[in-house]
């Protein structure tokens, strides 16, 4: 079946670190990707998003970009800052899910220290 | 524009008691889902609707009941809780045209069963 698999957090950080947030998906078609951002104590939030192989998505200085090769769409930032602290999701959807349904990864917990 | 609305924030139950989570958007949507948020699980879909008068189960949909009588409203009924239910509960909304397009998410629910 269709499953998105992410990397164990809680993951660790100083103020201006370099993130990689690993994500993998194993889908039978060509899902959309996205990853969403959760802050403490709200819903979530969509972060960045790619619809075909190579396409890269970015906002907020959030980058990743969908590899069909390898299956994954790893999320990445250059320089984290401590308002970044928050669970991230992979998620994945295809163009014939009713209702626009997603699968999520099972989140990655981010914390950035000062 | 409020987005997606939940009610209420935080809810403790007994075995065996019937609650509504409800569920409101204000940017007319055709697509609303449900999901609910354990602990290193991610989140799973329990009901979806892509249209007034239209659900469908999703993947954990055992236990809960929906109905979708205008396009703003979609409550979750629990019909006789157990302790297996204690989650966070999203609800979520998009418009029906893109696959791709964002789904907002509400704030969450977060629900107790003793």
């Amino acid at each position: 079946g269709n499953s998105v698999t992410q990397m164990e957090g809680p993951v660790t950080l100083s103020e201006e670190a370099f993130l990689t947030i690993n994500c993998t998906y194993t889908a039978t078609g060509y899902p959309s990707l996205f990853w969403y951002v959760q802050y403490p104590g709200e819903g979530l939030q969509l972060l960045l998003k790619a619809t075909k192989a190579d396409d890269k998505g970015s906002n907020k200085g959030f980058e990743a970009t969908y590899r069909k090769e390898t299956t994954s769409f790893h999320l990445e930032k250059g320089s984290v800052q401590v308002s970044d602290s928050a669970v991230y999701f992979c998620a994945l959807t295809f163009s014939y899910n009713q209702g626009g349904k997603l699968i999520f990864g099972q989140g990655t917990e981010l914390s950035v220290k000062p | 524009n409020a987005g997606v609305t939940q009610t209420p924030k935080f809810q403790v139950l007994k075995t065996g008691q019937s609650m509504t989570l409800q569920c409101a958007q204000d940017m007319n949507h055709e697509y609303m889902s449900w999901y609910r948020q354990d602990p290193g699980m991610g989140l799973r879909l329990i009901h979806y609707s892509v249209g007034a008068g239209i659900t469908d189960q999703g993947e954990v949909p055992n236990g809960y009941n929906v109905s979708r009588s205008t396009t703003e409203d979609f409550p979750l009924r629990l019909l006789s809780a157990a302790p297996s239910q204690t989650s966070v509960y999203f609800c979520a909304s998009r418009a029906a045209g893109g696959y791709t397009d964002t789904q907002y998410f509400g704030p969450g629910t977060r629900l107790t069963v003793l």
